[in-house]
């Protein structure tokens, strides 16, 4: 497996409050992802980094924000929780340059719910 | 952009029997194609991949996959399931110089004994 670690795996908060997701790998690869997955929609992409600081936007951002300050950490925070960003949260890397789509490896998930 | 469709948000199939999952895609460049499984309570995993050369691509677990690019399909196919091929499938692409993958929404297999 992949070595990849999504934390918290359960979170439960309430509307308005500030939640941080974290996703580390130690695999050292360039690119890492955050999908969020829920029923009918399969996964849809909330921002992606290709490199440390070096981050863009996804299908769904609006609500959600990224940094990269180290190529084994992505962090995803939610600024202010709405119940629409209860959800499955997926953590994602794959390998650079030309091969950079090729696979990706997927963490186990964080379950969130906003209350 | 890219966009995927999965035709069938449910198929149940009984056990040994043969299943098509059909996924559709639309892209204005040449595209990279996938199939992800995903286990109950797990993450994703690849199950096949069509990057170029020959439009049948087989995977892991007995599955195969044919890219019909005039068709713009690449629908999955088993010959004969198992129980423990229950899962949510999921077709995915990506442009070939892209950086991002999309999915669809996903196909649930349940495979009744």
């Amino acid at each position: 497996d992949a070595g990849i670690t999504q934390s918290p795996r359960h979170k439960v908060t309430e509307t308005g409050t500030p939640v941080t997701l974290r996703c580390h790998q130690t695999e050292n690869h360039r690119y890492m992802y955050w999908y969020r997955q829920d029923p009918g929609h399969g996964l849809r992409l909330i921002h992606y980094s290709y490199g440390v600081k070096d981050t863009d936007k996804g299908e769904v951002s609006d609500g959600y924000s990224v940094s990269r300050s180290k190529t084994e950490d992505f962090l995803l925070t939610l600024e202010s929780a709405t119940s629409s960003q209860t959800s499955v949260y997926f953590c994602a890397i794959s390998e650079g340059g030309q091969r950079k789509n090729e696979k990706l490896f997927f963490g186990s998930g964080t379950q969130l719910s906003v209350l | 952009a890219q966009s995927v469709t999965q035709l069938d948000s449910q198929v149940p199939v009984f056990e040994e029997a043969p299943v098509e999952l059909r996924c559709n895609y639309s892209s204005s460049v040449s595209v990279y194609l996938f199939w992800y499984v995903q286990y109950p309570n797990q993450g994703l995993q690849l199950l096949l991949k069509y990057l170029s050369g020959s439009t049948l691509v087989k995977g892991i677990n007995g599955f195969e996959a044919e890219f019909n690019k005039s068709q713009t399909s690449f629908h999955l196919r088993k010959p004969s399931v198992h129980i423990s091929d229950t899962a949510e499938y999921f077709c995915a692409v990506s442009g070939t110089s892209y950086d991002k993958v999309i999915f669809g929404p996903g196909t649930s297999l349940s495979v009744i004994p």
